[in-house]
């Protein structure tokens, strides 16, 4: 069965520093998104993106969050500015491109630790 | 914008017994209802879901029923197992495209051997 890769597993930081989070979506997926889970609590939305562009984002997703598809391949989250706050697993998901939703199928995700 | 509630937030079960989880949601627009099963540590894996025009989907041991009238939306685990042991998301979107999901809290299910 097909699955969304997410690299790396853990990345560990220093605060104020610059992370680049890679998810490789299902080949045919168009629909991707980045949500984060904050330890024991629930899954949060952060930005969806189709067709090159961002289609929806969060209260969360500030100024300090890009998210680019450079290659046609890699579907990047970038953390300008790193904060305490933002360590965190975060989930890369894709969907199919049909008009109605599709089930979103989500990458083993890259723990985030900010020292 | 949507709100998912999810009750309870833990359970207990006795291995072969029934658990069932709740939520409700805000949005009449929404259409479609996932649940996911998250193991410690893993992802949130999606084990069914049911889209408005159904009253109820079954796939062996779980089932998913909704109510668009009362807008709830229920998770059946029959003849549980300890392997059935995780936490359990419900999720909803706030519309019909491909829109992200709004996520309840979560159950975490015990199942005692």
């Amino acid at each position: 069965e097909p699955e969304v890769t997410q690299t790396p597993s853990h990345q560990v930081t220093q605060m104020g520093q610059e992370v680049i989070l890679r998810c490789v979506p299902i080949s045919n997926h168009l629909y991707f998104y980045w949500y984060r889970q904050i330890l024991g609590q629930k899954v949060e939305f952060l930005v969806s993106f189709y067709n090159n562009e961002i289609s929806e984002k969060s209260e969360i997703f500030d100024d300090q969050f890009s998210v680019e598809r450079p290659d046609g391949s890699n579907f990047t989250l970038k953390i300008r500015s790193t904060k305490l706050e933002d360590s965190a697993m975060y989930f890369c998901a894709t969907s199919a491109p049909l008009n109605s939703n599709q089930p979103q199928h989500f990458g083993d995700g890259t723990r985030l630790s900010i020292l | 914008g949507e709100n998912v509630e999810q009750h309870p937030s833990t359970l207990s079960v006795q291995e072969g017994d029934s658990a069932v989880i709740k939520c409700t949601y805000s949005d009449s627009a929404s259409n479609y209802f996932p649940w996911y099963k998250q193991e410690l540590g893993k992802r949130p894996q999606l084990i069914i879901d049911i889209r408005s025009n159904v009253g109820e989907k079954k796939d062996q041991r779980i089932a998913v029923t909704l109510n668009k009238t009362a807008k709830h939306f229920s998770l059946h685990i029959t003849e549980t197992q300890p392997e059935d042991s995780a936490v359990y998301f419900c999720a909803a979107p706030p519309s019909s495209g491909n829109t992200p999901l709004v996520f309840g809290k979560g159950t975490r299910l015990s199942v005692i051997a």
